[in-house]
């Protein structure tokens, strides 16, 4: 499975723009960037995916570089409710898709 | 929308007993996954079913570990002679595949898991 790197920690202040990066070096041709949020005592919670394109969704952005091997998500004004765990995440669509490799995500540490 | 039901939330046993484990899917979702996470971990996939079929199971499920979903809705998980390595949280999740033609990436939802110790 193609891996994600990811910073362990981040820190914003709210209202502020927060960009969080995501290396995937070794991404094939039909793998779709996902990214998923887990709030304190939650299960984790879809954001937005894309496979080529940037894409704008009510929650993020998701930028994905020309060559396909980063991409930032992108919360626009940073809240007090999006400190959670950001997990990016390499996967296919189609018959596999839901057979997801979680890695340890970015913590988001959002300050009043 | 009264999204992913997962219960009991909580799960104290002894090791050596069994447990069963209950998942709610989102009514008109016809896959339903199977994950579980340790502190300080991401979610690690167990096994997944589209309607009543499964139709993949990783390694970590070893054989004391047995899930069904009888008639395509709901799902149970059973781990037998629990060991204490067993404690983590196990979550559920649901989502929709058309099945034929093309497919489409369905995002998926998420209960908040049954949190399972092993004393």
């Amino acid at each position: 499975d193609a891996k994600t790197t990811q910073p362990n920690s981040m820190e914003s202040n709210e209202e502020e723009p927060v960009h969080l990066p995501c290396n995937h070096s070794t991404i094939s041709g039909t793998d779709y960037i996902h990214w998923y949020r887990q709030l304190p005592s939650q299960g984790p919670e879809y954001v937005i995916h894309g496979l080529t394109s940037n894409v704008n969704n009510r929650m993020a952005s998701l930028a994905i570089a020309e060559d396909r091997k980063s991409s930032t998500l992108i919360l626009h004004r940073a809240t007090l409710r999006d400190a959670a765990v950001y997990y990016c995440i390499l996967g296919q669509g189609g018959t596999s898709y839901g057979k997801l490799t979680f890695g340890q995500g970015t913590i988001l540490t959002v300050h009043p | 929308d009264t999204g992913v039901s997962q219960d009991p939330r909580h799960k104290i046993t002894k090791r050596g007993q069994n447990v069963t484990f209950r998942c709610d899917p989102i009514s008109e979702h016809n896959r339903l996954y199977w994950y579980r996470q340790t502190l300080g971990q991401g979610p690690e996939f167990l096994t997944y079913f589209q309607n009543e079929a499964q139709l993949e199971k990783s390694r970590l499920l070893s054989d004391r570990f047995s899930a069904e979903r009888p008639k395509g809705s709901f799902s149970t998980l059973e781990i037998q002679r629990t060991e204490q390595g067993d404690s983590a949280m196990y979550l559920c999740a649901s989502s929709f595949s058309p099945g034929l033609g093309p497919i489409l990436v369905s995002p998926l939802h998420f209960g908040n898991g049954t949190r399972l110790t092993v004393t």
